[in-house]
């Protein structure tokens, strides 16, 4: 199926795990991004990528691990999971974005949330 | 420091009557703005951009307006119809630097 798909949908992990979110689009869009969505914080930009092994830091970064060595895959890592990184996670892609037109939409997954116990 | 605000956390609307949800930026080297809605449990879906060329975008009943010189841009819902409660996002970006704001939720009562 074509779109931008996250997995898993629900994660529930131990305090000191490694844990890695999946992200995987099928539109070969060069740009992805993750991002988290908590309460009173609306969604924060943890890392983007602009191409296959290209990746940058966002708002949010510590505590994050992610890869881009295929364009369609964007993998986020927890290295050593805490408490304060229960929330919910989601993926996007998008094409072109930064260009001076009116701007390509990002596409978004349908979200991982994630509980550190 | 935020670089996208939504200071208004929700906003309830009568039905038929029109929605504008505000959203302000710090940063001037934004090139573009967008503004998505999300429903529970769902991801955020696109609804409108603009270029940070253009003051009005339009798209059926929803409008984008942006005021650069004071770093505000405005979406408006007409006519706003209970299906368009959900939280709205605002969005800004420079080169794949894609900022959201907090959210506003929007309340359309029939």
């Amino acid at each position: 199926d074509a779109g931008i798909t996250q997995s898993p949908r629900y994660k529930i992990t131990e305090t000191g795990r490694q844990v890695t979110l999946m992200c995987h689009q099928t539109w070969s869009h060069s740009y992805m991004f993750w991002y988290r969505q908590d309460l009173g914080h609306g969604l924060r930009l943890i890392y983007y990528s602009a191409a296959a092994d290209i990746t940058d830091k966002g708002e949010v970064p510590d505590g994050y691990v992610v890869s881009r060595s295929k364009t369609e895959n964007f993998p986020l890592t927890l290295e050593s999971a805490t408490r304060s990184q229960t929330s919910v996670y989601f993926c996007a892609s998008s094409d072109l974005l930064g260009t001076g037109n009116s701007g390509t939409e990002a596409f978004f997954g349908q979200g991982t949330r994630l509980t550190v116990v | 420091d935020q670089q996208v605000k939504q200071n208004s956390p929700s906003l309830s609307v009568q039905e038929g009557r029109i929605s504008i949800l505000n959203c302000d930026y710090t940063n001037s080297m934004f090139d573009y703005f967008l503004w998505y809605k999300k429903y529970p449990a769902e991801g955020p879906t696109f609804l409108i951009s603009i270029s940070s060329i253009k003051d009005k975008n339009e798209d059926g009943r929803f409008t984008v307006f942006l005021n650069k010189s004071a770093k505000h841009l405005s979406l408006h819902i007409v006519p706003s119809q209970p299906g368009d409660s959900a939280v709205y996002f605002c969005a800004a970006g420079r080169q794949g630097n894609l900022i959201f704001g907090k959210g506003t939720k929007l309340s359309v009562k029939p």
